[in-house]
């Protein structure tokens, strides 16, 4: 029963480094996204995915990238670290509510990557 | 553009006590849907509720209850007979239509409830 599975939990890069945080769901949801929650500001949407080969941009993209190969997996790519980056991020997952259906629209997240950016 | 206000930053209470947690929302969107989440020092964020704009009925899931309110754009959560446990950050968040109800879900920025023995 893994649900949304995130790598790696913790994470300390230097400014300029690349990294890429994976992300992966065996739940058929048809949507992921990523979120960064920083102190004070709650959860802030980066880039989502409505389905496989389908992104799009959240609330705070800039210097995040995404690709949605496969259902399953929805990996974050940080080009060029830069210290204001350092936050927590999660990966969330669900089936796509639908007006009309019972869906709850529950995101299911993972339990989040800890990232610090010297 | 889509804006949940959650006033409050910090709350504390005695354990029993009642505690309600506002949240008043903002979008141009006839068709809308609001969410409350929990945090628990644990870090992990769990789903509380989902209300559709078109379904104003107020909920209530044994200590827990909501009131929706269109007219003043407020989705308040109130517990009832507080516990130790409920001590959490609570994020109220709001998604449109647009596409698939839960998508570019909009958070506010968290209450953070102290519930002291």
């Amino acid at each position: 029963n893994a649900g949304v599975t995130q790598t790696p939990k913790f994470q300390v890069l230097k400014t300029g480094q690349s990294m890429t945080l994976q992300c992966a769901q065996d739940m058929n949801h048809e949507y992921m996204s990523w979120y960064r929650q920083d102190p004070g500001m709650g959860l802030r949407l980066i880039h989502y995915s409505v389905g496989a080969g389908i992104t799009d941009q959240g609330e705070v993209p800039n210097g995040y990238n995404v690709s949605r190969s496969t259902t399953e997996d929805f990996p974050l790519r940080l080009l060029s670290a830069a210290p204001s980056q350092t936050s927590v991020y999660f990966c969330a997952s669900s089936y796509l509510v639908l007006a009309g259906l019972q869906n709850t629209g529950e995101l299911f997240f993972g339990e989040g990557s800890r990232l610090t950016v010297l | 553009a889509q804006k949940v206000t959650q006033a409050q930053t910090e709350i504390s209470v005695v354990e029993k006590e009642d505690v309600t947690l506002d949240c008043v929302y903002e979008t141009r969107d006839t068709t809308y849907y609001l969410f409350w989440y929990k945090q628990p020092p644990s870090g992990e964020l769990v789903f509380l509720i989902r209300r559709n704009s078109f379904d104003e009925q107020n909920e209530i899931s044994g200590r827990y209850s909501w009131n929706f309110q269109k007219s003043t754009s407020s989705f308040n959560f109130t517990i009832t007979a507080s516990q130790v446990v409920d001590s959490a950050v609570y994020f109220c968040a709001l998604s449109d239509s647009n596409t698939g109800a839960n998508s570019k879900l909009t958070f506010g920025k968290g209450i953070t409830l102290s519930v002291r023995p």
